[in-house]
C-alpha cells in the first residue's frame, strides 16, 4: 500500500539552527501538508500546498517556517533558527485531490531542539 | 476553553467488549470528517470517514455515526481487541479544501 515517508525519524538540533524536514507524499497526490504535534497535545495545522505554491498557513508557520518541493517527489520543511519551542512530532501528509479525500499521513519526524 | 498537554480523556474496556468515543467538531459549516488511530510514536492512521450528508457509516469493526444537529461525532469498535490500544482524534473539515482541524483526542486502553 503506498505511503507518505518521511526523514529523518529523529532529529536532534542546536537552538539557532537550521533543520530540514523531508517527506516523499504518495505518488499521485497533489496536496501536501505538514502538521506538527508537541508532546502530549493534538495534531495542529502548519501549511499547506498545491500546485507549487502555499494554498494555506496557520499563525505558527512564521517567517521561520518554509517548504519547498524541490523535485516531482520531494516535499520539505525547513526552519530557519529553531527555537526550544519547535520541540514536536512534524507530520507530513498528503491528498489525492479536491474535494473530500482521506488526507495519508506520515509516520512523523520527531525534532528536539536542546 | 481546550485543555492542552497531558491530560487526554481515557477510556478503559475489557477485550472483546464495544468501545464508543465521542467527538464534539466545532465548525457547523464542516461536511468531512475522519477519524484517526495514533499509536506512540506514529503518525495517524486512517480508520473511516463520513460525508455530512450521511449519519452513519460502518466499516470493518468500526462504525462512525454524525449528529449534526448537536456537532457530535463517534466512533464504535465492535470486539476491541489489544491492538486497538491508541489515542483515537476525529478530524474536520469544510469540503476537504479547508485544513483539517484535529480534536483533542481520546485514549483507548484494552484490558486483556
Amino acid at each position: 500500500e503506498p505511503e507518505v515517508t518521511q526523514t529523518p525519524s529523529h532529529q536532534v538540533t542546536q537552538m539557532g539552527q537550521e533543520v530540514i524536514l523531508r517527506c516523499v507524499p504518495i505518488s499521485n497526490h497533489l496536496y501536501f501538508y505538514w502538521y506538527r504535534q508537541i508532546l502530549g497535545q493534538k495534531v495542529e495545522f502548519l501549511v499547506s500546498f498545491y500546485n507549487n505554491e502555499i494554498s494555506e498557513k496557520s499563525e505558527i508557520f512564521d517567517d521561520q517556517f518554509s517548504v519547498e518541493r524541490p523535485d516531482g517527489s520531494n516535499f520539505t520543511l525547513k526552519i530557519r533558527s529553531t527555537k526550544l519551542e519547535d520541540s514536536a512530532m512534524y507530520f507530513c501528509a498528503s491528498r489525492p485531490g479536491t474535494g473530500k479525500s482521506t488526507i495519508y499521513f506520515g509516520e512523523g519526524s520527531w525534532l528536539t531542539v536542546v | 476553553g481546550e485543555s492542552v498537554g497531558l491530560h487526554l480523556p481515557t477510556l478503559s474496556v475489557q477485550e472483546g467488549d464495544n468501545s464508543i468515543i465521542n467527538c464534539a467538531y466545532s465548525n457547523s459549516a464542516s461536511d468531512y470528517f475522519i477519524w484517526y488511530k495514533q499509536e506512540s510514536g506514529k503518525g495517524p492512521q486512517f480508520i473511516i470517514d463520513i460525508r455530512s450528508n450521511m449519519d452513519k457509516r460502518q466499516g470493518q469493526r468500526v462504525t462512525v455515526l454524525l449528529n449534526k444537529t448537536v456537532k457530535h461525532l463517534s466512533l464504535q469498535i465492535a470486539a476491541t481487541q489489544p491492538g486497538d490500544s491508541a489515542v483515537y482524534f476525529c478530524a474536520e473539515t469544510y469540503s476537504g479544501n479547508t485544513p483539517l482541524v484535529f480534536g483533542k483526542g481520546t485514549r483507548l486502553s484494552v484490558i486483556a
